[in-house]
């Protein structure tokens, strides 16, 4: 079945880069996206890549994807204290990718 | 423009009463999705309205579970004879294409 996998917590410095780290398992996935959640809110879409791309950057987010080991990751550039929230990777299944299975969440709390 | 919109943001309810939860999704978009998050279950797909097609169910969890979507628009989530373990978040999103889905602030049901 389809499972997403991520590292639960994240913690790092004001200014410093963060990775949140993600695999999953449908090989057919055709996009894989990153969401936002903070605090009593609802999920934000942060960026999504493409199944035949290797990298995408929008401003101070890098999503790097390894379609053959199944391994998708964020960076945040100079990650901020409003960064700190949970972000969740998920991949799109199902006959026509409407599906999302998303992975657990990781809680990245950013130190100033 | 207006994001998507759900209503109520709160509702409790007794065990055995059946809820009905509503969803507005952002004008244009053909796609409408529920899915529900809970400290136990993470985030869960339940069901997917695209255009005039059948509707995916395949993620209801029992039969208590029903969803309409009316006109191409406005969709309500349907719970019958709630379940203590009914309690979450459920979450509505739209979507016009495969580049994501858009979430709503979500209702928060909570059964006693």
């Amino acid at each position: 079945g389809e499972d997403v996998e991520q590292s639960l917590f994240l913690s790092v410095r004001e200014g410093d880069s963060s990775v949140i780290n993600c695999t999953y398992t449908d090989s057919s996935s055709t996009y894989l996206y990153w969401y936002k959640q903070e605090p009593g809110a609802g999920l934000q879409l942060l960026t999504y890549i493409f199944s035949n791309m290797d990298m995408k950057q929008d401003q101070r987010l890098t999503v790097l994807l390894n379609k053959k080991d199944k391994h998708l990751s964020l960076r945040i550039a100079d990650t901020q204290t409003g960064d700190s929230a949970i972000y969740f990777c998920a991949e799109s299944i199902g006959e026509y990718g409407n599906k999302l299975v998303f992975g657990a969440g990781t809680i990245l709390r950013v130190k100033s | 423009g207006a994001g998507v919109s759900q209503s109520p943001s709160n509702k409790v309810t007794e065990k055995g009463k059946d809820v009905e939860l509503r969803c507005d999704p952002i004008s244009g978009h053909t796609a409408l999705y529920w899915y529900r998050q809970s400290l136990g279950q993470g985030l869960e797909f339940l069901i997917y309205f695209q255009g005039n097609s059948a509707p995916d169910k395949s993620g209801l969890p029992s039969d208590r579970f029903s969803a309409e979507r009316t006109g191409g628009s406005v969709s309500t989530l349907t719970i019958q004879r709630t379940q203590q373990e009914d309690s979450a978040v459920y979450l509505c999103a739209s979507s016009f294409t495969g580049e994501g889905q858009f979430f709503g602030p979500g209702t928060r049901l909570t059964v006693l």
